[in-house]
């Protein structure tokens, strides 16, 4: 498994205003993910994060909104840029260790 | 591209009782199979999974699952089911090459009744 952590684990933002979400892992990994799960749903794809390369991203999400830095092999930033009540979801990390997908504890974000 | 189906959004079952929980996938390409746990305001918790081998895969918390790929289905089972085994369980696919996006199903949320 992995141990993986988020901060912040919860936030209230203000509408017009930014916050990055960090993604701490316990070992290296090449490949990370970022997911959005809004109040009640399933989890989204929002991008992949490959090590040494630029992010991809998944149709709907757009750098611009959801810029992503990948510094190093145990590290990821999510930021969501002008955020509105849309964004108000759970955000998580999941970095993928031999094959599996593991997942952070989650970033719950409420935008006033 | 994937895609997973859960039919069931909510199954309720009394404590002690089996449990099975439905999960279709759609697929061209080989896949890997998951089953993730997500108890009330936590993150998402690997069950089990099934990269390849033997069909019935054992998990965590005497859960199980067995691939079928003549009915692509993954329907996960536990034999007596515990009021600590409420939670919503997610099925998911991911291809076995390339970058492996992981594609989740919709959810079903057990409901153990004391």
């Amino acid at each position: 498994s992995a141990v993986i952590s988020q901060k912040p684990s919860r936030d209230i933002c203000q509408r017009g205003t930014s916050l990055t979400i960090q993604c701490q892992v316990d070992s290296q990994v090449t490949m990370m993910f970022w997911y959005r799960q809004q109040p009640g749903q399933s989890l989204t794809l929002i991008a992949t994060a490959n090590q040494g390369s630029e992010a991809t991203y998944e149709s709907g999400f757009v750098i611009d909104k959801f810029p992503i830095s990948r510094p190093n092999l145990t590290f990821s930033t999510l930021t969501v840029s002008n955020m509105s009540p849309e964004d108000s979801s759970i955000y998580l990390c999941s970095p993928r260790r031999i094959d599996t997908q593991y997942f952070g504890p989650g970033t719950r974000l409420t935008v006033l | 591209a994937q895609s997973v189906t859960q039919l069931d959004s909510q199954v309720p079952v009394f404590e002690e009782a089996p449990v099975e929980l439905r999960c279709n996938y759609s697929s061209s390409v080989s896949v890997y199979l998951f089953w993730y746990v997500q108890y009330p305001n936590q993150g998402l918790q690997l069950l089990l999974k099934y990269l390849s081998g033997s069909t019935l895969v054992k998990g965590i918390n005497g859960f199980e699952a067995e691939f079928n790929k003549s009915q692509t289905s993954f329907h996960l089972r536990k034999p007596s089911v515990h009021i600590s085994d409420t939670a919503e369980y997610f099925c998911a696919v991911s291809d076995t090459g390339g970058y492996q996006k992981v594609t989740f199903g919709t959810g079903t949320k057990l409901q153990v009744i004391p």
